[in-house]
């Protein structure tokens, strides 16, 4: 079974703060993803990543960076954090690429920014 | 850019009786279609995978796409009050683009 684990699962910070997001998958798979999910707008897609060392923005990249130091690891980050990224973060690896891929979500980590 | 539009945003359903939840999409030239479920506080799964028009079945699951009508459903039968979750509808356009519809709050009462 396909194993995406995300941590923190629980992170409150102060506006301006910086947060680091963390994703790890087991699955070997080359594409990674980060989304958040808000009440109303559903899951919205934040970067990606086609394997180490690439990062691509997704739909609402402003206000985040992410990070694909390896295969196994992809980091959201939040360089100045604002209460309106306030959210439920989603991480998830991607099986195949192209029309046919299939995703596979860790667990999710709520963040609150006061 | 593709629109995907659930409905209904909530559903209650006894246990064993059908659930049907509807997805519309903007575009019907997408790819391929999912299902995924989502418990609370938990990540998503995926249910059901369509590609064609016509009916595909996992289990209990079960999707119907037309897409000349931009419209693609699940079916839950039996639902279990272990089903109550929230279900997201996904579109697939291509490489990276994945759509997801706001999601369908579905309760299972036994």
């Amino acid at each position: 079974e396909a194993a995406v684990t995300q941590s923190p699962r629980n992170k409150v910070a102060v506006t301006g703060g910086k947060v680091t997001l963390s994703c790890n998958q087991t699955n070997n798979h080359n594409n990674m993803y980060w989304y958040r999910q808000d009440t109303g707008h559903g899951l919205r897609l934040i970067h990606y990543s086609y394997g180490a060392g690439s990062t691509e923005k997704g739909d609402i990249p402003d206000g985040y960076k992410a990070s694909r130091p390896s295969q196994e690891n992809f980091s959201l980050i939040l360089e100045l954090a604002t209460p309106s990224q306030t959210s439920v973060y989603f991480c998830a690896s991607g099986d195949t690429g192209g029309c046919n891929e299939r995703l596979f979500f860790g667990h999710g980590t709520k963040l609150s920014v006061l | 850019q593709q629109k995907v539009q659930q409905s209904p945003e909530s559903l209650t359903v006894s246990e064993g009786a059908m659930a049907s939840l509807n997805c519309t999409f903007s575009d019907g030239t997408s790819d391929n279609f999912r299902w995924y479920r989502q418990h609370s506080g938990k990540g998503l799964e995926v249910l059901v995978s369509i590609f064609s028009d016509g009916e595909k079945e996992e289990g209990r699951f079960t999707a119907h796409l037309n897409r000349a009508s931009l419209h693609v459903s699940l079916h839950i039968r039996e639902p279990q009050p272990s089903d109550s979750a929230v279900y997201l509808c996904a579109i697939n356009t291509g490489y990276q683009n994945f759509y997801f519809g706001k999601g369908t709050s579905l309760t299972v009462i036994p």
